[in-house]
């Protein structure tokens, strides 16, 4: 069973491009959870989706940042015209369930670089 | 809101001996969850133990252990019989219990960077 997959591993962009991460969940799992973490720093919560769905942005800054769950597919973090603060690791959880206690399961991550 | 704080940055212990970090958390709910993580440098998020804090026992995994404190909302973590695979980030991080769909969010502590020593 394929755990939470995350790709690219590493992203170059430059200043004013858009930069699209995508997280595949494990199988069966149907929520996701996106944390960005600043270097030297803990993990903060952006937003949290379900299928087509989203549930909690309140961590999301309200310009650039955009995020989605499809029917089909992988979510997608999406970053348009990046700036240098928006360098960072960029984490993908997924949960089976919510509202109980449910773990989140961690993919690799997305290094996002910009330059 | 809820906030976690991790006042150790830096943490090392010799091989084989036991180590403590130190977590406190604020919060004006009662009934939550708390969990430690473990980042390596491959920088994979790994759950070591969680706890509810509505169970007073500590919660215990092979080498690792929790100190709940929740009147004093402290929530350390100790780990014995140290080894070089356990030098990572530890993070500590609170999940709200309450059955609301906006309280699925893990809120994280700065991190302790664990160093063993050989």
């Amino acid at each position: 069973n394929a755990g939470v997959m995350q790709n690219p591993r590493h992203l170059v962009r430059r200043r004013g491009q858009e930069a699209r991460l995508r997280c595949s969940p494990m199988k069966g799992h149907s929520h996701v959870y996106w944390y960005r973490q600043l270097p030297e720093e803990g993990l903060k919560f952006m937003v949290y989706l379900q299928k087509e769905n989203i549930i909690d942005e309140s961590g999301m800054p309200k310009e650039r940042f955009s995020a989605e769950f499809p029917k089909e597919g992988p979510s997608i973090l999406r970053i348009q015209q990046v700036v240098r603060g928006d360098s960072a690791a960029y984490f993908c959880a997924s949960s089976l369930q919510a509202g109980v206690l449910n773990e989140q399961f961690f993919g690799p991550g997305t290094r996002l670089t910009v330059l | 809101a809820q906030t976690v704080t991790q006042s150790q940055p830096e943490m090392s212990v010799q091989e084989a001996e036991t180590v403590t970090l130190s977590c406190t958390y604020d919060t004006s709910e009662s009934d939550y969850y708390l969990f430690w993580y473990k980042q390596p440098p491959s920088r994979q998020m790994i759950l070591v133990i969680r706890q509810e804090a509505y169970k007073q026992q500590n919660a215990t995994e092979n080498r690792f252990s929790v100190n709940f404190q929740k009147a004093a909302k402290s929530f350390s973590l100790k780990i014995s019989d140290s080894q070089l695979g356990d030098a990572a980030m530890y993070f500590c991080a609170y999940r709200s219990r309450e059955s609301n769909f906006g309280n699925e969010k893990l809120t994280f502590g700065t991190g302790t960077r664990l160093t063993i020593i050989p």
